[in-house]
């Protein structure tokens, strides 16, 4: 099973909203990932756990908080987003932080910001 | 970290092969090539990956030049499926970070 689910599918939200995204892996990867993509854009990359630690977070913006309860889950905790954060935000996850781990990439969460 | 160049976009006949040029002229010697494919809104796929030596595995070919500074990904028969945008992605050894160049958008023609 090479499979990562992100949840909701689709997210719209006001400005004063918070809200979470959730993904999940059952494969026993130990990174996992957060990327933003704009559209027609590449994923850019927001944040990296390894071994539920915050090991990357690259100068992403405190209205974005990450959470790693355990080795199987990643939350994204949005607050106070603007308009220009709507995008579709991706989770991947890999065996290790090796240089030859294959990353897996869930299906992205549509987040819309009113 | 190693930068990647790719076409904007290419077209490619259906059942034909397609070839995906990447050059990574200032690739290290410990950097590995992967290629991804995105299929319209959904989550990058994963396709091949190589240091040195050509790969092949069941999507595709990975041939990487000897001085390693371009690269080609090779679907050998391609389908309307395989129409995506395709990412070249330079990684480097002791970081877990996958930095994406802007791909190139293959459509695949009938």
């Amino acid at each position: 099973d090479t499979e990562v689910t992100q949840t909701p599918k689709h997210l719209v939200m006001g400005m004063t909203n918070k809200k979470s995204l959730k993904c999940e892996q059952h494969m026993g990867h130990r990174a996992m990932y957060w990327y933003k993509q704009k559209a027609k854009k590449p994923p850019e990359l927001m944040f990296v756990y390894s071994y539920e630690k915050l090991s990357i977070n690259e100068s992403v913006p405190s209205r974005f908080s990450p959470e790693c309860p355990n080795s199987s889950l990643l939350n994204l905790h949005l607050h106070a987003l603007q308009p220009e954060d709507s995008a579709l935000y991706l989770c991947a996850s890999s065996l290790d932080s090796s240089s030859t781990d294959t990353q897996y990439f869930g299906p992205g969460t549509r987040l819309t910001v009113l | 970290d190693a930068k990647t160049t790719q076409p904007p976009s290419m077209d490619c006949a259906e059942g034909r092969a397609a070839n995906l040029p990447c050059n990574h002229s200032t690739i290290s010697g410990n950097e590995y090539v992967y290629w991804y494919r995105q299929i319209h809104s959904q989550g990058p796929q994963y396709i091949i990956h190589g240091l040195k030596n050509n790969e092949t595995n069941e999507m595709a070919s990975l041939i990487i030049t000897e001085d390693r500074k371009s690269s080609t990904l090779i679907l050998p028969h391609a389908t309307l499926r395989d129409t995506a945008v395709y990412y070249c992605i330079v990684r480097v050894y002791t970081g877990n970070q996958f930095y994406f160049g802007t791909g190139t958008s293959l459509t695949v023609i009938p």
